[in-house]
């Protein structure tokens, strides 16, 4: 697609449950972000990948948030034992080469509920 | 984790008025970003800073790079019903260029 790709766009869960949360970047890009966006918030940085390096994981708030990219093509964030602090937008970003993220492009973001 | 200080938290506005919105920060920030969010939508770039001092504007947009890279301000002249949306500052601390601090966000109403 042109875009930034997220799946689902909507997901409410029951506490204690995980969830699993997709990001297709725009073909080509090799660096894509992670930010959560809570009710009323800015964005928060949770993880960010560049290329085969070693991703930066310092945003993530607890071990129970874990993402993957595999090369350079989609990522996942996932989320175990949902708390419902974890309700909010998750963001996923994508920008070419290292120029960093000025150059970044947005996702729609996944409404994440947890009930 | 740290944000910004943005203010105003919203504005209602007429059509046609010029808008100001600023953010600061007590520690130093090497490059000032601000986006715009439809509802719905991620952010979108409207204006990138990357040096003390610089001004930049993009049509109806300027946005300025505090001298003590300690603040930014975005001005929106003539509004007009599409400026509809929340505006988002963000900043970039040396040494990294993709771990952004947001402020809180400008929720911005135009009435027609």
């Amino acid at each position: 697609g042109a875009g930034v790709s997220q799946s689902p766009s909507n997901k409410v869960t029951e506490k204690g449950k995980d969830v699993e949360l997709r990001c297709d970047p725009i073909s080509g890009h090799t660096a894509l972000y992670w930010y959560r966006q809570r009710l009323g918030q800015g964005l928060e940085f949770l993880i960010y990948f560049q290329g085969n390096s070693a991703p930066d994981k310092s945003g993530l708030p607890s071990d129970r948030f874990s993402a993957e990219r595999t090369g350079e093509s989609v990522s996942t964030l996932t989320i175990q034992r949902t708390q419902q602090e974890d309700s909010a937008v998750y963001l996923c970003a994508s920008s070419p080469g290292v120029q960093g993220v000025s150059e970044a492009f947005f996702g729609q973001g996944t409404r994440l509920t947890v009930v | 984790g740290q944000q910004l200080n943005q203010s105003p938290q919203s504005m209602f506005i007429q059509e046609g008025e010029d808008v100001s919105m600023n953010c600061t920060s007590s520690s130093i920030f090497n490059t000032w970003l601000w986006y715009k969010q439809d509802p719905g939508e991620g952010p979108v770039l409207l204006i990138a800073l990357y040096k003390a001092g610089e001004l930049t504007s993009n049509g109806r947009l300027t946005a300025q790079f505090g001298i003590t890279r300690k603040d930014s301000f975005l001005n929106i002249s003539a509004s007009i019903p599409s400026d509809v949306g929340i505006y988002f500052c963000a900043g970039l601390r040396g040494g990294s260029n993709y771990k952004l601090t947001f402020g809180k966000g400008t929720l911005l109403t135009v009435n027609p």
